[in-house]
């Protein structure tokens, strides 16, 4: 078991570009989570998905930000435009039906200047 | 979701068992206490969860007070390796839906 797959490790891109992460969560897990943490707000959830489906999307924190999963298998994270501000590491987590913790996968780190 | 409230900051000495509290006084029947841990610049770690038994694993003890307003995780022989940011979680245990929120946690640090 390759754990969560994030993509890319690192990125750094200018102010006004989109940036796109992506997530490959555990085979078999049906629960999908983004958070994003900052030494200033710690980790934070940004939304989940159950099925596919977004549940809760409430930590989302503008009309910039986009998530979506179009199958079991990937999950994306967009950000458009991207500002100095979105600074941040950005984790992807998931779990089954079967409790066993949430795994988190190693996080991409994305730098705006 | 329960609020929970955790020291900033503990060291403890490597080979010596740390003992990590966590207040959670306004904790519902219903809510699980959960522990994971986040060593710096990796993604956080499930380390352990309870409702109101004492529970053991290979990582750790979960220690939960009779009144469950209050619990404690023990690292029983602490090493370098365990030095991380020490989240305690309540929420209500679902299975796999709903969120996981976590707090500001405890940083440990593991002294030679």
């Amino acid at each position: 078991d390759a754990g969560v797959i994030q993509s890319p490790r690192h990125e750094v891109t200018e102010m006004g570009q989109e940036v796109t992460l992506r997530c490959k969560p555990i085979s078999g897990h049906n629960s999908l989570f983004w958070y994003r943490q900052t030494m200033m707000r710690g980790l934070e959830l940004l939304i989940y998905f159950n099925n596919n489906v977004p549940i809760d999307d409430s930590g989302m924190p503008e009309d910039r930000f986009s998530a979506k999963m179009p199958n079991a298998s990937f999950s994306t994270l967009k950000i458009q435009p991207s500002e100095p501000r979105d600074s941040a590491v950005y984790f992807c987590a998931s779990t089954g039906f079967k409790w066993d913790g949430y795994t988190f996968g190693s996080g991409t780190r994305l730098t705006v200047v | 979701d329960a609020k929970t409230t955790q020291p900033p900051s503990m060291d403890c000495a490597e080979g010596r068992a740390a003992n990590l509290p966590c207040n959670h006084s306004t904790i519902s029947g219903n809510e699980y206490v959960y522990w994971y841990r986040q060593i710096h610049s990796q993604g956080p770690q499930y380390i352990i969860h309870g409702l109101k038994n004492n529970e053991t694993n290979e990582m750790a003890s979960l220690i939960i007070t009779e009144d469950r307003k209050s619990s404690t995780l023990i690292l029983p022989h602490a090493t370098l390796r365990d030095t991380a940011v020490y989240y305690c979680i309540v929420r209500v245990a679902t299975g796999n839906t709903g969120k996981l929120i976590f707090g500001q946690g405890t940083t440990l640090q593991v002294k030679p």
